[in-house]
């Protein structure tokens, strides 16, 4: 069973708040990943990171940040939260193997609500 | 188009039925993966796949790689099996992020 948690698992905010999306995982995983789904779509790259201090774009432009100061902590921000904001965000980590065959353990995401 | 397409999108069957998930992609890619998604939101991964075919437990994955197109079948379906299954391919080599399919959301009648 993978070591993945996002805290908090389901948050409705009003517009203009910040907000930080919590990711963390206990296998000493150097790659994090979040991803952003929407419902009945497929998953979409917004950020990762191979190690610390290292954070790059996905593959979906995303008004979020991220930072990784720390191996196990992989937090994502939101300045001023929008309803398009409003999905779920998923959280992954696996090791870097540096071969195909590495898997990806997912956290239990994060649905959130933007009104 | 998206680069990776799944069939059916929603799937019902009777509990004991031969369940079969089709993924075809259109990337080249280094390995494909299959995910099952419950409906609280959690992601586990159940096969990662670059030639031939696996089975764990009740559930088979096959791939053709000349043919760009994978396939999960599950033998005596159960209603615990319901979820929704998600193909993923990574492209671009080792180090390529995946690429995910809409997924198949997939519901055992008892």
């Amino acid at each position: 069973e993978a070591d993945i948690y996002q805290t908090p698992r389901y948050l409705v905010i009003g517009t203009g708040k910040k907000i930080t999306l919590e990711c963390s995982q206990t296998m000493g995983h150097d790659k994090m990943y979040w991803y952003q789904q929407d419902p009945g779509m497929e998953l979409h790259l917004i950020h990762y990171s191979y190690g610390v201090n290292s954070t790059e774009k996905g593959d979906l432009s995303s008004e979020s940040t991220v930072s990784r100061i720390r191996t196990e902590h992989f937090p994502l921000t939101l300045e001023s939260a929008r309803p398009s904001h409003t999905s779920q965000y998923l959280c992954a980590s696996s090791e870097d193997k540096r071969t195909y065959q590495e898997t990806q353990y997912f956290g239990p995401g994060t649905r959130l609500l933007v009104l | 188009k998206n680069e990776v397409e799944q069939s059916p999108q929603n799937l019902t069957a009777q509990e004991g039925e031969f369940i079969t998930i089709n993924c075809s992609y259109s990337v080249g890619i280094s390995a494909l993966h299959w995910l099952q998604q419950h409906p609280g939101g959690g992601i586990v991964s159940l096969f990662m796949l670059s030639s031939g075919k696996k089975k764990h437990g009740r559930l088979i994955a096959t791939i053709n790689i000349q043919e760009k197109h994978s396939s999960l079948h599950i033998t005596a379906s159960h209603p615990r099996d319901s979820a929704v299954y998600i193909c993923a391919v990574r492209s671009g080599g080792s180090q390529g992020n995946l690429i995910f399919g809409k997924g198949t959301k997939l519901s055992v009648k008892p």
